[in-house]
């Protein structure tokens, strides 16, 4: 069965912390990483990472892929409570024809001032 | 331009009713996901459109839930009989193609209520 599974389930820090969110993955035909930043309803897209070892970054956002170990990471730094959210990562995965995305639980993030 | 839009955005509904949620994906995607989350749940897949070609149903919990796609645009998810564990969101998501390079883009949700 596809699993992703994504760690720490909640975390609570203080503006200006870094914080590491981990996602790790077992499925079948993967194609690539994908997190998302989900505030209310709509998850919007942050990263989709294709290749290991490949950092992407988008201001204090960055994420790497490790296709060895089956893992990504998502990194914040200087973080701020517009921040708060719950993280999403899913593998996208090829089968029957279409790329449905399998995810994770995500991790809901605080920041506190 | 205009993402994705559902409609509508919250739907309360007693337990054995049908109901129709709508989804209309960017302009010019060809690929349409439609997506559950449940209270504590990570994002469930349900169905997938690409084009003219044979939806890939393989995500739907049972045979009540079904889904159209009309003109390769809007489409339409229909729960059939509902029952108090269909309470949940439903997201539809986009895509330019069903390629690992391009990024499904998200809904604001339709959130289902079954009382």
């Amino acid at each position: 069965e596809d699993k992703v599974v994504q760690s720490p389930l909640s975390l609570v820090v203080h503006e200006g912390d870094t914080v590491t969110l981990n996602c790790s993955y077992e499925v079948t035909n993967f194609r690539s990483l994908l997190w998302y930043k989900q505030e209310k309803k709509a998850p919007t897209f942050l990263f989709m990472l294709t290749s290991s070892g490949i950092e992407k970054k988008s201001g204090r956002l960055s994420s790497i892929l490790d296709k060895k170990e089956l893992f990504s990471i998502l990194n914040i730094t200087a973080t701020q409570t517009g921040d708060s959210a719950v993280y999403l990562c899913a593998a996208a995965l090829r089968g029957a024809g279409s790329y449905q995305l399998t995810f994770g639980k995500g991790t809901k993030l605080s920041v506190i001032p | 331009g205009a993402g994705v839009s559902q409609s509508p955005s919250n739907k309360v509904t007693e337990k054995g009713k049908d109901v129709e949620l709508r989804c209309d994906p960017i302009s010019g995607h060809t690929a349409l996901y439609w997506y559950r989350q449940s209270l504590g749940q990570g994002l469930e897949f349900l169905i997938y459109f690409q084009g003219n070609s044979a939806p890939d149903k393989s995500g739907l919990p049972s045979d009540r839930f079904s889904a159209e796609r009309t003109g390769g645009s809007v489409s339409t998810l229909t729960i059939q009989r509902t029952q108090q564990e269909d309470s949940a969101v439903y997201l539809c998501a986009s895509s330019e193609a069903p390629g690992q390079g391009y990024e499904q883009y998200f809904g604001p949700g339709t959130r289902l209520t079954v009382t």
